[in-house]
């Protein structure tokens, strides 16, 4: 079956250092790669998605390149800032298939 | 517009007691995912309903737990006779109905808490 394994947290950072969260994934044919982000109190967002191998991912400064060849898709930032602080979760989304799998989660904490 | 509506935010029951959980889609949306976030875990799939009716419900334990999205009304997730194991963050989602879960749109959650 699909799964997702995480980098274990929690990540604690000082501001402006740079970020990489791991993810790797175990799923048959080429699934859809996810990153949503949780801040506290708040539902899950969509932070950004890849579809197929190559394909990079992006928003708000960060990036996730699909690699195939490893099954990754490592989220990276280059200058972490506080309101960064947040939970981010990996998932996938096999074709045809409309449920999302996901990680365990990283706690992130950014601190001035 | 609305983002994905969850009530209660918190809800204590005491073991035997009924939980319902509600969810109001996304205007537009028609498609409906619940999952359970055990603590220290991911987010675990559970069930996915379209309006009236029950899609996948491969992620549902097979007793005490059930889903409904009626035609009128929010998603209901009702878990019957609570025991302490069923403690967790429920979330809601909604997609529209073409998209997927590429567009899948996360609720605040429900946080059950089981005496």
């Amino acid at each position: 079956g699909n799964s997702v394994t995480q980098m274990e947290g929690p990540v604690t950072l000082s501001e402006e250092a740079f970020l990489t969260i791991n993810c790797t994934y175990t799923a048959t044919g080429y699934p859809s790669l996810f990153w949503y982000v949780q801040y506290p109190g708040e539902g899950l967002q969509l932070l950004l998605k890849a579809t197929k191998a190559d394909d990079k991912g992006s928003n708000k400064g960060f990036e996730a390149t699909y690699r195939k060849e490893t099954t990754s898709f490592h989220l990276e930032k280059g200058s972490v800032q506080v309101s960064d602080s947040a939970v981010y979760f990996c998932a996938l989304k096999s074709f045809g298939n409309e449920k999302l799998t996901f990680g365990t989660g990283t706690r992130l904490t950014i601190i001035p | 517009n609305a983002g994905v509506m969850q009530n209660p935010r918190h809800l204590v029951r005491r073991r035997g007691q009924e939980a319902r959980l509600r969810c109001s889609p996304m205007k537009g949306h028609s498609h409906v995912y619940w999952y359970r976030q055990l603590p220290e875990e991911g987010l675990k799939f559970m069930v996915y309903l379209q309006k009236e009716n029950i899609i996948d419900e491969s992620g549902m334990p097979k007793e005490r737990f059930s889903a409904e999205f009626p035609k009128e009304g929010p998603s209901i997730l009702r878990i019957q006779q609570v025991v302490r194991g069923d403690s967790a963050a429920y979330f809601c989602a909604s997609s529209p109905p073409v998209g997927g879960a590429d567009t899948q749109y996360f609720g605040p959650g429900t946080r059950l808490t089981v005496l």
